[in-house]
């Protein structure tokens, strides 16, 4: 089945240890994103690819990186995570276009905890 | 940039009421409002769009209606259910190329038996 999977799942790393969550799609959608999801709060955009063009969110630290190497998957490195880091961390797919095809599909997400 | 604020971040309602949900944006250049459900532990799921070509759309229980000179978009379930429990976020998008698309800050529905 087509669908966007993310490794890994649960992820536990000490503060200022570098981590990096992947994300593959076998949708062979045009748009990849990058969201930041707390506890009890909506999911925030931190970044996004429009096939290779990359769109950063004004308010993203810079301790946040992406890469996306091809169409089928995207990273996220998160260089020195803080405490404040420790969030689940969602990709997102859609085929993006003037045909407004913006819907979303998402992974099952990446849980980051920060020691 | 967009900014979307939803309301009310907590609602009850009685098993078989109405529920609704309210949302605004502030770009007048987005037209495509999408509502995800997310279930406790699970990922956003799509349950429902509006395009900026229309005012109302319905599917089954759930509708929405879009107010384009208001920018204010709602969600309306009826008949509401135990499996209507679940937080709902509103979003605001444009046809762009840069696809981007920003929730609203959710609300957090339970239907009381």
């Amino acid at each position: 089945d087509a669908m966007v999977i993310q490794n890994p799942r649960y992820q536990v790393t000490q503060f200022g240890k570098p981590v990096t969550l992947s994300c593959s799609q076998t949708l062979n959608h045009n748009v990849m994103y990058w969201y930041q999801q707390k506890s009890s709060q909506a999911p925030k955009l931190l970044f996004h690819y429009y096939d290779k063009d990359f769109n950063n969110e004004a308010d993203t630290p810079d301790n946040f990186q992406s890469r996306r190497p091809n169409t089928s998957f995207c990273f996220l490195d998160i260089r020195s995570p803080g405490l404040g880091d420790a969030a689940m961390y969602l990709c997102a797919t859609s085929r993006g276009g003037q045909t407004g095809a913006n819907v979303l599909t998402f992974g099952a997400g990446s849980r980051l905890t920060v020691l | 940039g967009e900014n979307v604020e939803q309301h009310p971040s907590t609602l009850s309602v009685q098993e078989g009421d109405s529920a609704v949900i309210k949302c605004t944006y502030s770009d007048s250049a987005s037209n495509y409002f999408p509502w995800y459900k997310q279930e406790l532990g699970k990922r956003p799921q799509l349950i429902i769009d509006i395009r900026s070509n229309v005012g109302e759309k319905k599917d089954q229980r759930i509708a929405v209606t879009l107010n384009k000179t208001a920018k204010h978009f709602s969600l309306h379930i009826t008949e509401t259910q135990p499996e209507d429990s679940a937080v709902y976020f509103c979003a605001a998008s444009t046809y762009s190329s840069a696809s981007k698309i920003i929730f609203g800050s959710g609300t957090r529905l339970s239907i009381r038996p």
